[in-house]
């Protein structure tokens, strides 16, 4: 199975400031023959389903603000929230999806400091 | 709107089976292919399964594999897990989720989530 780990455990951010997540995965989730990175991002806030913020590395889903970004290819990828707003607050989940087994990361909790 | 709704939930002993349902809306249903996704208490998310959009694949979690099957009636937006032998380390909410894209025949993102069913396995 593709290992999918995320760092900080868990992070807090000032009101405004720049929020930055790593996931790194045990192997290449880049597909040659496309040039696509299977790797998804998801928000989910306290007693929520998971909602999709990214998909395809770096694809914003409709509807999700711009101050969320993602970037990355291969093994190393970043979510990055430009301005930190109070609704932000959850716990961010990265995905693979290059294999059939699908994997997630074990979570970013993200806190106001 | 789009909707996916999950039921079929409760408390069941272990060695036990369960059949989960996830009734959908508000899309194109026979396009898109359809996740289950847990989450035990307090945990983070682990894929179960995934079902291809004409129901011709199906893939699953190891843990899972052998004890759990994914199906979908395409003439009644739903699909299915049958859960049996359950473990108490099944004790989880699980979600229904659909692909991102149409027609995929593999697991991928998925952009919407019903709320979710828990099932709690205990004697």
């Amino acid at each position: 199975d593709i290992v999918m780990t995320q760092s900080p455990d868990s992070l807090a951010v000032s009101l405004g400031e720049r929020a930055t997540i790593n996931c790194k995965s045990s192997q290449s989730v880049l597909y040659s023959s496309n040039s696509k990175d299977y790797l998804a991002w998801y928000q989910q806030k306290p007693g929520q389903p998971p909602k999709v913020l990214i998909y395809w590395a770096s694809t914003r889903a409709s509807g999700v603000p711009d101050r969320f970004s993602a970037s990355g290819s291969g093994t190393n990828f970043t979510l990055t929230i430009s301005s930190l707003q109070a609704e932000d607050v959850a716990v961010y989940y990265c995905q693979q999806y290059y294999s059939s087994l699908i994997t997630f990361g074990q979570g970013t909790r993200l806190e106001i400091k | 709107q789009v909707q996916l709704v999950e039921s079929g939930g409760g408390v069941v002993q272990p060695g036990r089976s369960l059949t989960l349902s996830c009734a959908a809306s508000g899309f194109t249903f026979s396009s898109y292919g359809i996740n289950w996704v847990r989450q035990a208490p307090g945990k983070g998310l682990e894929w179960v399964a995934h079902i291809s959009y004409d129901g011709r694949n199906k893939y699953y979690a190891d843990s899972v594999k052998g004890r759990f099957t994914i199906s979908r009636d395409n003439s009644q937006n739903t699909v299915y897990l049958q859960m049996n032998s359950l473990r108490p380390e099944d004790t989880a909410a699980y979600y229904c989720a659909k692909d991102v894209e149409q027609y995929s025949g593999y697991p991928m993102a998925t952009d919407y989530w019903g709320q979710g069913t828990l099932v709690t396995v205990s004697s």
